[in-house]
């Protein structure tokens, strides 16, 4: 299996700041790396796949690069609806795996 | 707009089968172009893929769950299942199913775009 990181795990940030998550993988996954966000008792939420194209509807504070086996996740200006967890997930190979989330709060 | 919604009991005891049904509603699961995913997140831990079916029929199931898990589908009823076998507490989670499609301009590229509210599962006598 395709083994996921993140990091950081957690991190407090402030309204206004730019966050920036990274995710890496045991092995090369081109770009097929997907981002969610997971607010406390909902589902997760695509905001970004192909590691770099927005869903629509995602505003575009958010923003992901990367390629190979090191991706970033970008909040260029934090609002307060962002509070929340974040989850890569590789569509490489299957079994599809996920990062073990980021948490991000005041 | 497609919805999906999880069934099946909140309490299993160990040993015993765990039944989910998840079901569609504002579209047929049998008009292709997706697949349809079981998810699950251990209390305040990951995400967990367990596996999907595709309205045909055809499934995979992760294969480090050393194939407890059977999925299933009911075009009929525009449903698909999951099943546990010999269940234990380690099993205690809240099960998502997802449904997976491919992008509209990235025709490569699938991801889970649809999700339904989740149901926790927890495995105690």
């Amino acid at each position: 299996d395709i083994q996921m990181t993140q990091s950081p795990s957690s991190l407090s940030a402030s309204v206004g700041d730019r966050v920036t998550i990274t995710c890496r993988t045991s092995e090369s996954i081109s770009n097929f790396l997907n981002w969610y966000q997971q607010k406390p008792g909902k589902a997760p939420k695509l905001l970004i796949y192909a590691a770099s194209s927005l869903q629509t509807g995602v505003p575009s504070r958010f923003s992901g690069g990367g390629s190979g086996t090191d991706f970033t996740l970008v909040i260029s200006s934090l609002q307060p609806e962002d509070f929340a967890s974040y989850f890569c997930q590789q569509r490489f190979a299957a079994p599809f795996t996920f990062g073990p989330g980021t948490k991000v709060d005041i | 707009q497609m919805q999906l919604q999880e069934s099946g009991p909140g309490l299993v005891k160990p040993s015993q089968t765990l039944s989910l049904t998840c079901t569609v509603s504002g579209g047929s699961i049998s008009s292709g172009g997706y697949y349809w995913n079981w998810i699950r997140q251990h209390p305040g831990k990951g995400l967990e893929w367990i596996g999907h079916i595709y309205y045909s029929g055809s499934t995979y199931h992760n294969p480090s769950l050393k194939s407890r898990f059977t999925i299933s589908v009911d075009t009929s009823k525009n449903q698909f299942s999951l099943k546990l076998s010999s269940a234990t507490a380690a099993d205690t989670a809240v099960y998502y199913c997802a449904r997976e499609k491919r992008g509209d301009d990235l025709l490569d590229y699938w991801y889970f775009d649809l999700w339904g509210r989740g149901t926790l599962v927890t495995v105690s006598s």
